[in-house]
């Protein structure tokens, strides 16, 4: 048990449909990332928030985008859903550069 | 070209052999991390190294920064160590993100 929590743990949507999964942290982590593991392959980095701002993005398009709260929670949106977006998506509290604490996931089918 | 290099993709053993599993990486790094995915998703972080060897239980990982080399080795590995090991960098400066190998998918067989 991490102590991160990522809700749904799995969702089925169509194409053009948009979605939010959401991300519980650790008490005390401050920093939150989100990875997209496309089955077979290793995640690739979407974005990090770092108190409430983004502090950094991966190669994904303007329809991915996120939320962190004043309680470290946060969010992930997906407009405009596409096939190829079917993937499992981690999210991963820490404290700032510390070890990343990974949730359980939340695997989206886009049909 | 990936910034992050696993071998090998797939590792099946016997149950009790010695395990290695290699990661090599191209970027400037100021920590790696091994990691450790079983079905179904979840993920648990076994080291973040800078420099030289970390040991925990049957577990041991070492990192060469000059060669930009890190290994995973297992000891009397158990049926219950098959899964995917994942390594990844992670960049140095404010931006904290990993950067992720693809994996090595590893069976052990009793």
């Amino acid at each position: 048990e991490t102590g991160v929590t990522q809700s749904p743990t799995h969702l089925i949507k169509t194409r053009g449909q948009q979605v939010t999964l959401r991300c519980s942290s650790q008490s005390g982590h401050n920093t939150v990332s989100w990875y997209q593991q496309a089955l077979g392959q290793g995640p690739q980095f979407i974005f990090q928030y770092y108190r409430e701002e983004e502090n950094g993005r991966g190669n994904f398009p303007p329809r991915f985008s996120g939320l962190q709260f004043p309680n470290y929670s946060s969010e992930l949106n997906v407009n405009a859903l596409e096939l190829d977006d079917s993937a499992l998506y981690l999210c991963a509290s820490s404290r700032g550069p510390e070890t990343q604490y990974f949730g359980p996931g939340t695997r989206l089918l886009v049909l | 070209k990936n910034e992050v290099e696993q071998s090998p993709q797939n590792l099946t053993a016997q149950e009790g052999e010695f395990i290695t599993i290699n990661c090599s990486y191209s970027v400037g790094i100021s920590a790696l991390h091994w990691l450790q995915q079983h079905p179904g998703g979840g993920i648990v972080s076994l080291f973040m190294l800078s420099s030289g060897k970390k040991k925990h239980g049957r577990l041991i990982a070492t990192i060469n920064i000059q060669e930009k080399h890190s290994s995973l080795h297992i000891t009397a590995s158990h049926p219950r160590d098959s899964a995917v090991y994942i390594c990844a960098v992670k960049y140095g400066g404010s931006n904290y993100q990993l950067i992720w190998g693809a994996g090595t998918k590893l069976i052990i067989k009793p």
